[in-house]
């Protein structure tokens, strides 16, 4: 069965600090994984794009990496400010699976001063 | 980049009464469109796929005649929630993209039947 579990499930860091986030999925045949950070009450907006052959992509003060070998992607947060206070989503497409996403459950991350 | 516009934002309806959503590409011709559901605290759930032009196809345990789909053009989609209950509130969130894709999300749409 193709799942996308994602780790922590919340997470409370300070402001300027930096954190992690975990992906593991056992999505195949694996067509790209993107990271996708939802405010509360809005859609989610895309962070990063990976195809299985990239092992890096950074959007400011994210950063991607992907394992395709252990299944395994992480979305790094630099610097964190109060308005990365977000829901971060991986979300995993399925070569030839007509487009299908797979959601992780999400991480819960929250800025505080 | 593409963008995906949905309207309104939020709605308050009366337990009964149905109530429309759309789901407009703004820069880009969409012949596929996707409808999800995503309740407090947990991811998103596909609902049905929207197909320009044909009936849409609904996933398994969404009711089609609950969640009425229109896509008849290239740049709409409508999801209409027909006699609303309280149980249908709900955040819905439609997506799309170039060649058929749902990767880009609209902002989504917070329905509350009371």
């Amino acid at each position: 069965k193709n799942q996308v579990e994602q780790s922590p499930q919340s997470l409370i860091i300070l402001e300027g600090k930096n954190c992690t986030l975990q992906c593991n999925y056992t999505v195949s045949p694996f067509s790209n994984l993107r990271w996708y950070k939802q405010d509360t009450g809005r859609g989610p907006v895309s962070l990063t794009i990976m195809t299985f052959s990239e092992n890096t992509k950074s959007n400011g003060r994210y950063t991607a990496t992907l394992d395709a070998d252990t299944k395994q992607s992480s979305l790094h947060i630099t610097a964190s400010q109060l308005s990365d206070s977000a829901s971060y989503i991986c979300v995993c497409i399925l070569t030839g699976g007509g487009n299908k996403l797979t959601f992780g459950t999400g991480t819960q991350l929250k800025v505080e001063l | 980049g593409a963008v995906v516009s949905q309207h309104p934002s939020w709605v308050i309806c009366k337990s009964g009464t149905s109530v429309k959503i759309e789901c407009r590409s703004l820069d880009f011709q969409a012949t596929t469109m996707f409808w999800y559901r995503q309740f407090p605290k947990q991811s998103l759930m596909l609902m049905a796929t929207s197909n320009e032009g044909s009936k849409a196809t609904y996933e398994q345990g969404v009711e089609k005649d609950k969640f009425l789909i229109n896509h008849a053009s290239l740049t709409l989609s409508t999801l209409t929630v027909t006699s609303a209950h309280p149980e249908d509130s709900s955040f819905y969130i439609c997506s799309a993209g170039p060649r058929g894709a749902g990767y880009t999300f609209g902002s989504g749409t917070r329905l509350t039947v009371v």
